[in-house]
Parts: structure tokens; sequence; C-alpha cells
């Protein structure tokens, strides 16, 4: 499987700030996805990060609020724009390798905004 | 899209008995489910998965079964350890993945 470093692993932010996020994974990917985790809640999909293009963002969620690149294969960054206490929760990256169906997850990014 | 349920949410058995989490999902186009461990402050790790051309699945104490035509499928834990206690989410896939809402598994020695 493939390695995926995130980082930062936690952070704490001032309200009205913003915040990338960044995950990095060791081989080409052909999928990335961003999901929001809230604590004892499951995964939700933020969006897809698109190689070269636009990310495909899920209902309740947009690119003013999360902006996402992507540049290549292997690299992508999440932005939490405009912070508030609401936007505190676990942000995860997730991969699909090249050959596989299976998805694997970054570390996680403990978000507190105060 | 597609609409996964998972039951129950959760789950506490004796040391040694087995564990059984039950999703359903809607879209029949999904043909493939893994599942995945997520232990407290930690990344969800899969532990186990099944293709849509495949019944069932076996990984040492771990077992999957799906059921296509009705549309479910089950995460099996057998002879369950202290150390198998965590949130189990499963998962089925179209072109994106969509998880259950979770079942945390607690094991009591």
């Amino acid at each position: 499987s493939a390695v995926i470093s995130q980082k930062p692993s936690r952070d704490i932010c001032q309200r009205g700030t913003s915040l990338t996020i960044q995950c990095q994974v060791d081989s080409q990917v052909t999928m990335m996805f961003w999901y929001r985790q809230q604590p004892g809640q499951s995964l939700t999909l933020i969006a897809t990060a698109n190689q070269g293009s636009e990310a495909t963002y899920e209902s309740g969620f947009v690119i003013d609020k999360f902006p996402i690149s992507r540049p290549n294969l292997t690299f992508s960054t999440l932005t939490v724009s405009n912070m508030s206490p609401e936007d505190s929760s676990i942000y995860l990256c997730s991969v699909v390798g090249g050959n596989e169906e299976r998805a694997f997850f970054g570390q996680g990014t403990r978000l507190t905004v105060v | 899209g597609e609409n996964v349920e998972q039951h129950p949410s959760t789950l506490s058995v004796q040391e040694g008995d087995s564990a059984v989490i039950k999703c359903t999902y809607s879209d029949s186009a999904s043909n493939y489910f893994p599942w995945y461990k997520q232990e407290l402050g930690k990344r969800p790790q899969l532990i186990i998965d099944i293709r849509s051309n495949v019944g069932e699945k076996k990984d040492q104490r771990i077992a999957v079964t799906l059921n296509k035509t009705a549309k479910h499928f089950s995460l099996h834990i057998t002879e369950t350890q202290p150390e198998d206690s965590a949130v189990y989410f499963c998962a089925a896939r179209l072109s994106q993945f969509y998880f259950g809402t979770g079942t945390s598994l607690t094991v009591i020695p």
C-alpha cells in the first residue's frame, strides 16, 4: 500500500483565518479524496481531488470554503477558509492506487478553531 | 447516489465470542465493499474487502460475506480479543466510497 504523509497532524486556529492541509503520497495514485470526520461520527466526503483540474465537490461543500489543489499524481492540498468553530473536526485525505480498488488514509489533521 | 446503512451502532461482546456487523447498500452498481477499523485517535485501517463477484472472503479471524441480491454484506469476527475493540466502518464503492455510520465494538475481557 502507498505511504501517505498528511500534515499538519493537528492545529489550533483563530476564527476567520485559513489552514492548508497537505497530503503527500510516495507513489502515483489515481484518485485522491478529502474527508471530514466529526468526533464519534462517520467519514463525510468533501471532494474528489482531480489532477490538473477543479475538484469535484459533494453536496454541502463549496470551492470557496474548501479550495483544493492537486498539481500532480502524488500531492494534494485542502484549505479550510475563513474558519469558524463549526469547522473544528478531523480532516483526512485518502488515496486509491494505480491498479487497486483499495483506499488508504492519511493520519488525519485534527483542527480546532477558537 | 449510494446509501449505506450499518447496524448495530454499538456492540459489546465477551472475549472469545463472535461479533457480527451488518451493512446494506442501495445501488446495485456498487462493486467493491471494504471494511475499516479505526482505533481512537488513529486513521481508518483497511482490514478486509470483497468484490461483487465473490460471496465470501476470510482472513484468519475475520470474514466478510456479500449477498448481492439482497444488497447486504456483513463482517464476522470470531474469537474476539480486547484489541479488536474499535470503531468499524463498512463502505460501498461506485466511483467513490460511501461509508456506513460505524459500529463501536467493545470486547470485554
